[in-house]
């Protein structure tokens, strides 16, 4: 069974610049969380999509959106892009049931802010 | 107070002996809670789930939870220089629309060979 796809895995941007970012979950995982990970802040949460619909929020600026495809396939977007941007982005995917159920995370894309 | 502590270590132990990974957490509400280790610059990878009060042992890893004391923890026998990592702590409940899981900030882990 494929593991959490993460595309692109780098990418270097400069300040002001927008960014779109792809996760394709686990076949049958239907929730998609996104995290922001950097060395002095570990991981802080963005956002959670269930069928379509983001249902969890994190405390990120508008900058940073998100959706999700009929597919599961999510995507997340970050606008005006400022140096501390600069971060790896996880996506996680999980199966929904009676109890949440484990993510399981992608590689990950390193963004860098130049 | 953080929703879900660890101490940020380095936590140093010989190759062989147990480590000892701690993790306490705020909300009473909690129902599920998972370890994973993150090597540095690669993504997290699950080690462990635990739902229920007692230990769950998978291999030479051990993770117990206190529903009362709020505590979970994470015992790794044997230790190997391999197992140097961080290892994060994720607990996770019931929330408007589905789950809500946190994170901590994690522990780093040094086996020395």
């Amino acid at each position: 069974k494929a593991g959490v796809t993460q595309t692109p895995r780098y990418l270097i941007k400069t300040r002001g610049q927008q960014v779109t970012l792809s996760c394709s979950p686990i076949s049958g995982h239907r929730s998609v969380s996104w995290y922001q990970q950097t060395p002095g802040q570990g991981l802080q949460f963005l956002f959670e999509y269930f069928s379509e619909t983001q249902r969890n929020k994190g405390n990120f600026p508008g900058r940073f959106s998100g959706r999700q495809f009929s597919n599961s396939r999510s995507e997340m977007n970050v606008s005006t892009l400022e140096l501390g941007d600069s971060a790896l982005y996880l996506c996680a995917s999980s199966l929904e049931g009676l109890r949440n159920q484990p993510q399981h995370f992608g590689d990950g894309t390193r963004l860098s802010i130049l | 107070q953080k929703e879900v502590e660890q101490n940020s270590g380095p936590l140093s132990v010989p190759e062989g002996a147990i480590a000892s990974l701690n993790c306490t957490y705020s909300d009473r509400v909690s129902q599920s809670f998972f370890w994973y280790r993150q090597y540095s610059g690669k993504s997290p990878e699950l080690i462990m789930s635990i739902y229920s009060n007692g230990d769950k042992e998978d291999g030479r890893f051990t993770a117990q939870l206190n529903k009362a004391s709020q505590y979970v923890s994470l015992l790794i026998r044997d230790s190997q220089p391999s197992d140097s990592a961080t290892y994060l702590c994720a607990v996770s409940r019931a929330d408007t629309g589905g789950f809500k899981t946190i994170f901590g900030a994690g522990t780093r882990l040094f086996v020395k060979a």
